[in-house]
């Protein structure tokens, strides 16, 4: 069991690029979480995917934010536009049915 | 008035201590607690899981909730330097529902050698 893993770490971009994180859940799990966390603040929820089907998304996850969960294995949310308040540590985490949920070590983004 | 209160600290406290970390909400509807530890620059990663009222012990941690008083507890026995962190409480409301957590802001502690 690797854990929860995001790639990149750390993302700097220009206001207005686009850029795109990927998560890989724990092998087993099936369901998979994208949260997003600002500094001082405690986790926010963004978008709940169950297996390949993305079956909740938050009214924080705007027009230019999309996740995608092709095969239900990887996911990969990527925000177009990038705006400074978008700076933020993106957390991908996943569970099994009914169990908690184990987060991965999160992408910061940091938009200039 | 947020769903869940925390005091954001900062917590010092020497080695040895026993250290009492809380939260407070406001929904009813909430029955699933946890704690997660978060190191500087690293992901949440979960301590305790409960549900409903009731203790739970794991090591030097102890979580309590009681859901009459709308308010969870984190204990920690012989507190060390490697705890110093900060502690997220969590809670959802279970059913359909039960992976939106609902955070509060995190205390932050430092245990001095």
């Amino acid at each position: 069991d690797t854990g929860v893993s995001q790639d990149p770490r750390h993302k700097i971009t220009k206001r207005g690029q686009n850029v795109t994180f990927r998560c890989d859940p724990i092998s087993e799990h099936n369901r998979l979480y994208w949260y997003r966390q600002t500094l001082g603040q405690g986790p926010e929820f963004l978008t709940y995917f169950q297996n390949e089907a993305q079956l909740e998304k938050s009214r924080l996850l705007s027009d230019r934010f999309s996740a995608e969960r092709p095969k239900g294995s990887f996911s990969t949310l990527e925000i177009q536009r990038t705006e400074q308040g978008d700076s933020a540590m993106y957390l991908c985490a996943s569970s099994a049915q009914g169990a908690p949920l184990h987060f991965g070590n999160g992408t910061r983004l940091t938009v200039t | 008035q947020k769903e869940v209160e925390q005091d954001p600290g900062p917590l010092s406290v020497p080695e040895g201590a026993i250290v009492s970390l809380n939260c407070t909400y406001s929904n009813s509807a909430f029955q699933y607690f946890m704690w997660y530890r978060q190191y500087s620059r690293k992901g949440p990663e979960l301590l305790m899981y409960t549900y409903s009222s009731g203790n739970k012990e794991d090591g030097r941690f102890t979580a309590q909730v009681d859901k009459s008083s709308k308010y969870i507890s984190l204990f920690i026995r012989d507190s060390q330097p490697s705890d110093s962190a900060t502690y997220l409480c969590a809670m959802s409301e279970g059913g359909g529902s039960n992976y939106k957590l609902t955070f509060g802001k995190g205390t932050l502690l430092t245990v001095n050698p």
